[in-house]
């Protein structure tokens, strides 16, 4: 059965602070993988998403994740973030059926 | 294109009550999904349907929860008779395509309290 985990339950960076969070799936065959973002009183919105082809992915606000097909992994990084970027992180897996896998999130604070 | 649109945006209910949550997808979208979110088991899909079809219903908790979908355009999930610990933020999000790694679209959520 395919399964995400998201080992950071809660991250607390100051601004400016580098960011990455730790994504792995369990699944032998091939995957599609998705960053979605959930701000505070928000639904999920996409951030990136990774079909095949250059394993280093490039979403909206300066996110880019990278997929690791040998440790798989799927790991969301942003070189400075925000105070803006204060929100909930799920990163979700899909195998051979439709059905998204969401991993139980990181929530991330960022202090001015 | 609006989005996928839930209402009500909020519900507060006794417990025993029925509760229906209702979903209304992008038009043009083949696939509904029905998730519930709480903070103890995070994200889980609850039933989704194809062509308005139910594929997969295995995440249903129990034979209270039930969910419709008898067009394209609308689709129900329906709680007789609610509990407490059905307290939780509902969403529904639609996508197109078959086996295809498309984005799935999510409403805003419903967010229900059951006293």
């Amino acid at each position: 059965a395919q399964s995400v985990s998201q080992h950071n339950h809660h991250v607390i960076l100051s601004e400016a602070a580098s960011l990455e969070l730790g994504c792995n799936y369990s699944y032998g065959g091939t995957v599609n993988l998705f960053w979605y973002v959930q701000y505070p009183g928000q639904h999920l919105q996409l951030l990136l998403k990774y079909f095949s082809g250059d394993p280093l992915v490039k979403g909206i606000k300066g996110f880019e994740a990278e997929f690791i097909k040998s440790k798989f992994s799927f790991n969301l990084r942003k070189p400075s973030v925000q105070w803006s970027d204060t929100a909930e992180y799920f990163c979700a897996v899909r195998g051979n059926t439709d059905k998204l896998i969401f991993g139980t999130g990181t929530r991330l604070q960022v202090f001015p | 294109d609006a989005g996928v649109i839930q209402s009500p945006r909020h519900e507060v209910t006794e417990m025993g009550q029925e509760v229906t949550l209702r979903c209304k997808p992008i038009s043009g979208h083949d696939y509904l999904f029905w998730y519930r979110q709480t903070m103890m088991r995070g994200l889980e899909l609850l039933i989704y349907f194809n062509n308005n079809v139910p594929i997969d219903d295995s995440g249903m908790p129990e034979d209270r929860f039930s969910a419709k979908m008898p067009n394209a355009s609308f689709s129900t999930l329906k709680i007789q008779p609610s509990e407490p610990r059905d307290s939780a933020v509902y969403f529904c999000a639609s996508s197109l395509g078959v086996l295809s790694s498309n984005e799935q679209f999510f409403g805003p959520g419903t967010r229900l309290t059951v006293l």
